[in-house]
């Protein structure tokens, strides 16, 4: 199971720092990714990080890092510059079949509100 | 970069009608990471569909995934009360990334 924790509201131009907490497992092997929806949108691919690494979606790279905590079951985002367009429900997410690498395991999402 | 497009924005179905639900890619894909979740308000997406055609666990057999190549579709036959939903295709590439399309939105006709 995947739970996703952060501010809520953030204030322009600052940082956001969100945590998902994994249990049940820990984050080995498979991708573990971060991913937001805007009202009305598809959700958008933001971040994974794996064991061996992680990458970014080209368009949000240069404000985005991803982390994982040594205790291997917390894996975090850092995202700079916040503007309004940020403003959305952040969700961590994984996938159990190995072959499709489709994303099954969802933590329930954490709404970010960009706003002074 | 892989776009996925979604059509129609909106299917207006009674209960007991079937739904086809359309996906389809910018440049030819594998259809081993084309998958399609629903999402109700308020909820994280479910998984349906992956490999293009196999149900996940759970998934009642009235949803039913085909296609191939840049084509892609979702069928919903007999449509239940629980099914009025947001349903998305999403695609997974090697690179890894993962892409989504903007949806599809059943509603009670």
């Amino acid at each position: 199971q995947l739970q996703e924790s952060g501010p809520g509201l953030v204030s322009p131009s600052e940082t956001l720092a969100l945590t998902c907490s994994v249990s049940g497992d820990t984050i080995a092997g498979y991708y573990w990714t971060w991913l937001r929806q805007s009202p009305g949108k598809g959700p958008e691919w933001i971040a994974y990080v794996t064991y061996r690494g992680s990458g970014y979606n080209p368009s949000l790279k240069s404000r985005v890092s991803i982390s994982v905590d040594t205790s291997n079951t917390q894996f975090s985002l850092r995202m700079t510059s916040l503007t309004a367009a940020d403003t959305a429900i952040y969700y961590c997410a994984t996938y159990s079949s190995g072959w499709s690498r489709a994303l099954d395991i969802w933590g329930p999402g954490t709404k970010v509100t960009v706003s002074s | 970069e892989v776009v996925l497009t979604q059509s129609p924005g909106t299917l207006s179905l009674s209960p007991g009608e079937s739904a086809t639900l359309s996906c389809r890619a910018s440049q030819s894909v594998s259809s081993t990471y084309l998958a399609w979740h629903q999402q109700k308000p308020g909820q994280a997406p479910r998984l349906l569909i992956h490999g293009s055609s196999r149900r996940a666990t759970g998934i009642p057999d009235r949803f039913s995934g085909s296609g191939s190549g840049t084509e892609f579709t979702l069928t919903i036959s007999r449509l239940e009360p629980e099914d009025y939903a947001l349903y998305f295709c999403q695609l997974y590439t090697t690179a890894p990334t993962w892409t989504f399309g903007q949806g599809t939105k059943v509603e009670l006709k």
